[in-house]
């Protein structure tokens, strides 16, 4: 079974643009989570998708926002891009929503370079 | 605020030695706890779990011990090698929805 896929791998933009990026889940899977990482912070949760629907989301500003699709594939954009943006930025997918009931599956994520 | 945090940011081993990795709570009603495994340019990939009903898991060659009384949990890697090699963090679900709480990760380094 493939695992979580995202697209792509690295990135590199400027400040004010913004970018998408895409998460494929695994097969199966319903619940779309996206996470921040930089070493300063760690690993900070970014929201959750469920069924097309945001069940939660961290405390990041409304610059941040995502989506998911019917088939359960999940977008997460970026809007006014800014140098503090610059991080790795992991998909995780599960089979259902919540943590507890299903362990999170990553992906690889994608490095995203603001200059 | 952050509910799980681990005690060392770095640990060095002797390949073959055991490894202890540990990790904090703060939160006592946590009662379900996750070990993630990142290596360098890869996601974060679940090792074991561990739920507040248990003191003791055993995976193969790790085992994750609980104990509620000092809020404590810690990873144990039995016969360490080469490709342990990689942060560990512990994580901790927040009741909302899928959520986790990271710790701030232990970086595991075997030496030959």
């Amino acid at each position: 079974k493939a695992g979580v896929t995202q697209t792509p791998r690295y990135l590199i933009k400027t400040r004010g643009q913004q970018v998408t990026l895409s998460c494929s889940p695994i097969s199966g899977h319903r619940s779309v989570s996206w996470y921040q990482q930089t070493p300063g912070q760690g690993l900070q949760f970014l929201f959750e998708y469920f069924s097309e629907t945001q069940r939660n989301k961290g405390n990041f500003p409304g610059r941040f926002s995502g989506r998911q699709f019917s088939n359960s594939r999940s977008e997460m954009n970026v809007s006014t891009l800014e140098l503090g943006d610059s991080a790795l930025y992991l998909c995780a997918s599960s089979l259902e929503t919540g943590a507890e009931s299903s362990p999170l599956h990553f992906g690889n994520g994608t490095r995203l370079t603001v200059t | 605020g952050e509910n799980v945090g681990l005690h060392l940011p770095t640990l060095s081993v002797q390949e073959g030695d055991n490894s202890i990795i540990n990790c904090a709570y703060s939160n006592s009603a946590s009662d379900y706890f996750i070990w993630y495994k990142q290596e360098s340019g890869k996601g974060p990939q679940f090792i074991i779990d561990i739920r507040s009903n248990m003191d003791k898991r055993q995976g193969q060659r790790v085992t994750v011990l609980l104990n509620k009384t000092v809020k404590h949990l810690s990873l144990q890697i039995a016969a360490t090698q080469p490709g342990d090699s990689a942060v560990y963090f512990c994580a901790d679900p927040d009741n909302q929805g899928g959520k986790l709480i990271f710790g701030q990760g232990t970086e595991l380094s075997v030496k030959p």
